[in-house]
């Protein structure tokens, strides 16, 4: 399995700021997500993170709202901009080596958004 | 797309019961349907999983059966413990592929 660190692992914000979250692997691996889920909700997914080429969103999920970078096969970032208490939810990064059988996940960022 | 119903969204059980947790689908494709646990503070963890070729599988205290013709699933939790008590989430891959939905999650509470 995967090791994943996320950061931070919450944070409380002002509205209007932006915050980056930061998803670091211990092994290289294919494919990286971005998940969002709300209080007491399930997992939707944001964007999948492309190495060397703009992410993948989602319907409903914009680039200029959640920026995504993934500079190499180990590291991705995920920020969520000019932020509103909607914003407020946890935010999980994902990996997968490749098959949908080895699906991982961090430990999630918990966002309060004032 | 795929869309997943999964039901009861609480469920409460006495130590040493039996827990069910039933998930329906929508996309007739779906081949691969994955069971995770979420516990507090934490990411969610793949605890078993099953494939469209297979109705049944089981690890020790859990088991997940699956009907593709009525496209449901189920994860059965035997002689449960209070460490059982997290969210569940079942998931199904859309039109075969590497992504997955989940539905809306269980939070099964194990009564010492």
């Amino acid at each position: 399995s995967a090791v994943i660190s996320q950061k931070p692992s919450r944070d409380i914000c002002q509205r209007g700021t932006s915050l980056t979250i930061q998803c670091q692997v211990d092994s290289q691996v294919t494919m990286m997500f971005w998940y969002r889920q709300q209080p007491g909700q399930s997992l939707t997914l944001i964007a999948t993170a492309n190495q060397g080429s703009e992410a993948t969103y989602e319907s409903g999920f914009v680039i200029d709202k959640f920026p995504i970078s993934r500079p190499n096969l180990t590291f991705s970032t995920l920020t969520v901009s000019n932020m509103s208490p909607e914003d407020s939810s946890i935010y999980l990064c994902s990996v997968s080596t490749g098959s949908v059988e080895k699906l991982f996940f961090g430990s999630g960022t918990q966002l309060s958004v004032l | 797309g795929e869309n997943v119903e999964q039901h009861p969204s609480t469920l409460s059980v006495q130590e040493g019961d039996s827990a069910v947790i039933k998930c329906t689908y929508s996309d007739s494709a779906s081949n691969y349907f994955p069971w995770y646990k979420q516990e507090l503070g934490k990411g969610p963890q793949l605890i078993i999983d099953i494939r469209s070729n297979v109705g049944e599988k089981k690890d020790q205290r859990i088991a997940v059966t699956l009907n593709k013709t009525a496209k449901h699933f189920s994860l059965h939790i035997t002689e449960t413990q209070p460490e059982d008590s997290a969210v569940y989430f079942c998931a199904a891959n859309y039109n075969a592929g590497n992504m997955l939905t989940f539905g809306g999650g269980t939070r099964l509470m194990v009564k010492p």
